[in-house]
């Protein structure tokens, strides 16, 4: 089983809907989670941290739940300039560091 | 803003060959790391390091090598390539130091292909 497993996508919706992305990580003590975005050929870049009460930053919103060890990203009213591959990352203990795992990434598709 | 840069987008080299990739950031960042991104498999760490001649190996370093000679420079160095080295290389820096990285600042990549 991968450490972070995502939805591979893609997804494909169009603008104005909303869509949610979820992901799941295998280690219950995993300590920070954060959700980045790649543009298609570009770098990965942070979209936003997701904290334990959840949090927002306009249109996304991040959710965590420690029981069933998901986090999820759910973006509303989608532009076109949302097209992109979504990366869950988590920070946890793994092969005897600390260290940030990245999933495999959930793309997005928004269609006029 | 911070400023990851790698020496190249794209290269092409044959089996067997030495391949050095670059990269240096402008913040004075204390954490560099090396990634490797496939499909379907999300980036993996290769290499890290979190001070000046200080390097770590990752999940994958098998068939890799790194310097850091100075803080603001990491190199990758393939001793010799093999195909299944044919990927695309991130590099990234980060402020905090220690292990908990906070936000990570990647270059553009670097798409190696080896034949």
């Amino acid at each position: 089983r991968k450490e972070v497993e995502q939805d591979p996508g893609p997804f494909n919706v169009p603008e104005g809907a909303t869509v949610a992305f979820n992901c799941t990580y295998s280690n219950s003590a995993s300590q920070s989670f954060f959700w980045y975005r790649q543009d298609c050929r570009k770098e990965p870049k942070l979209l936003m941290s997701v904290y334990s009460s959840g949090n927002e930053d306009g249109r996304f919103t991040a959710q965590l739940n420690r029981a069933s060890q998901y986090i999820s990203l759910l973006i509303r009213d989608s532009k076109l300039s949302d097209s992109a591959t979504y990366l869950c990352v988590v920070y946890m203990f793994s092969g005897g560091y600390n260290k940030l795992i990245f999933g495999a990434g959930t793309r997005l598709a928004v269609h006029p | 803003d911070v400023k990851v840069t790698q020496s190249s987008r794209y290269l092409v080299k044959r089996t067997g060959e030495k391949v050095f990739l670059e990269c240096v950031q402008d913040m004075d960042h204390e954490n560099m790391f090396w990634y490797r991104q496939d499909p379907g498999l999300g980036l993996r760490l290769i290499y890290f390091s979190y001070d000046v001649k200080m390097k770590e190996k990752g999940d994958i370093p098998e068939g890799y090598s790194v310097s850091r000679e100075k803080k603001e420079r990491f190199s990758l160095i393939l001793e010799s390539a093999s195909t299944n080295q044919t990927s695309m290389y991130l590099c990234a820096s980060s402020f905090i130091r220690g292990p908990n990285t906070g936000e990570l600042f990647f270059g553009e990549g670097s798409r190696l292909t080896v034949l």
